[in-house]
């Protein structure tokens, strides 16, 4: 089977700009978890989608947004740039359950850079 | 707000055993802890998943206590491809609930 994809693998943006990143789960797949890596925050939790639904949602302002289409693949949207956007965002995947239950696979991520 | 401790970094030699612990409160009493390793420029993988007592599997063994404040992962004789951010993975038990906090993770360095 194939892994997580994520597109693009590297993005530049500048402050102000939008931004939209791409997550296609392992077949079979269902739920889709959204992470953000920095080397101060570590790894921080965006939010889950679950049939096509937001399942749980971590504590980041409404400019992170993100949806999942009917074939389980998800998109983040992160508007109105902000220099500390600048991360790895990491997209995992897992059967059903989410991520405190099921294994989840984590995809490459895409690094964004905002200056 | 669940909170998490790791140590910042560890150091081995091949063929040792290492264990790493994760301090967690406040965890959700119904979840799964869970441990990943990442290599650099990459995601994190899954290494080993438990609810309560002693897990193993074909590369790692993960001990929790009856409180579950802790789980402590065990890697048998570590050889230098070990080399990896270890990171304990929980569930916040607060209100609103559900969410998945990663640990600051542990840097472990395998010498030869």
């Amino acid at each position: 089977k194939a892994g997580v994809t994520q597109t693009p693998r590297y993005l530049i943006k500048t402050r102000g700009q939008q931004v939209t990143l791409s997550c296609s789960p392992i077949s079979g797949h269902r739920s889709v978890s959204w992470y953000q890596q920095t080397p101060g925050q570590g790894l921080q939790f965006l939010f889950e989608y679950f049939s096509e639904t937001q399942r749980n949602k971590g504590n980041f302002p409404g400019r992170f947004s993100g949806r999942q289409f009917s074939n389980s693949r998800s998109e983040m949207n992160v508007s109105t740039l902000e220099l500390g956007d600048s991360a790895l965002y990491l997209c995992a995947s897992s059967l059903e359950r989410g991520a405190l239950t099921d294994r989840q696979y984590f995809g490459p991520g895409t690094r964004l850079t905002v200056l | 707000l669940a909170k998490t401790t790791q140590p910042i970094s560890m150091d081995s030699y091949e063929g040792q055993e290492v264990n790493i612990t994760c301090s967690h409160n406040n965890i959700a009493t119904n979840d799964y802890i869970t441990w990943y390793q990442q290599f650099p420029s990459q995601g994190p993988r899954f290494i080993i998943q438990g609810y309560k007592t002693k897990v193993t599997n074909e590369v790692a063994s993960l001990f929790i206590p009856a409180d579950r404040k802790s789980s402590t992962l065990s890697l048998p004789r570590v050889s230098l491809s070990d080399t990896a951010v270890y990171y304990c993975l929980v569930g916040d038990g607060g209100t609103g609930g559900f969410k998945t906090i990663f640990g600051a993770g542990t840097r472990l360095f395998v010498k030869a």
